[in-house]
């Protein structure tokens, strides 16, 4: 099962910034919060990852609350093709590594 | 040039009938996936290939068979197909490297059952 909770839908405007938000309460000391997303159709493509710190890509931003337990996934100026559904994932890293995908947040860009 | 290709892309098939997918990366990784996309859109992982072994076999129907001919295959045969055998299945290779860790998916095969 998913470790994580994150809305079913989000709505932006394009232009804007898309901040989605990602519960993960019951993270351990070892576990990375992945990011990936999967527009209509295609395979789902990596985002960006972090531990704990903050991170910055050329294609989003994540901050992590302190205390670990959410996380925030930020497009900075969300454009129509990053319509599309983006999947929060914890996991460790390790020989055994593998996604296990929630239900994830169907974001919609409205032009 | 696709980093990991998978053919056919579409393939429709009577139930009972056997079918392979094959999954290619050009990537150089060592790790290979074989996830299942159901109608519901949920993604499960079924097989996991590092190095040709076998490390992950998820809760699976052993009509499922994956096989690695060498690192950068690795394909899906499924026998005696069955109607809830469709959905999209995305053949994923995984780059480790330093602080790097993600999958690669490729575009995905719909399998329909008729």
């Amino acid at each position: 099962d998913a470790k994580t909770t994150q809305p079913p839908s989000m709505d932006c405007a394009e232009g804007r910034a898309a901040n989605l938000p990602c519960n993960h309460s019951t993270i351990s000391g070892n576990e990375y919060v992945y990011w990936y997303r999967q527009i209509h159709s295609q395979g789902p493509q990596y985002i960006i990852h972090g531990l704990k710190n903050n991170e910055t890509n050329e294609m989003a931003s994540l901050i992590i609350t302190e205390d670990r337990k959410s996380s925030t996934l930020i497009l900075p100026h969300a454009t129509l093709r990053d319509t599309a559904v983006y999947y929060c994932i914890v996991q460790s890293r390790g020989s055994n590594y593998k996604l296990t995908f929630g239900k994830g947040t169907l974001l919609t860009v409205n032009p | 040039d696709t980093a990991v290709s998978q053919t056919p892309k579409y393939l429709v098939t009577q139930m009972g009938n056997d079918k392979s997918i094959k999954c290619e990366q050009n990537l150089g990784h060592d790790t290979m996936y074989w996830y299942k996309q159901d109608s519901k859109k949920f993604l499960k992982i079924m097989f996991s290939y590092n190095n040709k072994e076998l490390i992950i076999n998820e809760t699976v129907p052993n009509r499922f068979s994956p096989k690695s001919p060498d690192k950068a295959h690795l394909n899906l045969h499924i026998n005696s197909l069955e109607l809830g055998d469709s959905a999209v299945y995305f053949c994923a290779s995984r780059a480790t490297s330093g602080i790097t860790d993600t999958q690669y998916f490729g575009p995905g095969t719909r399998l329909t059952v008729l």
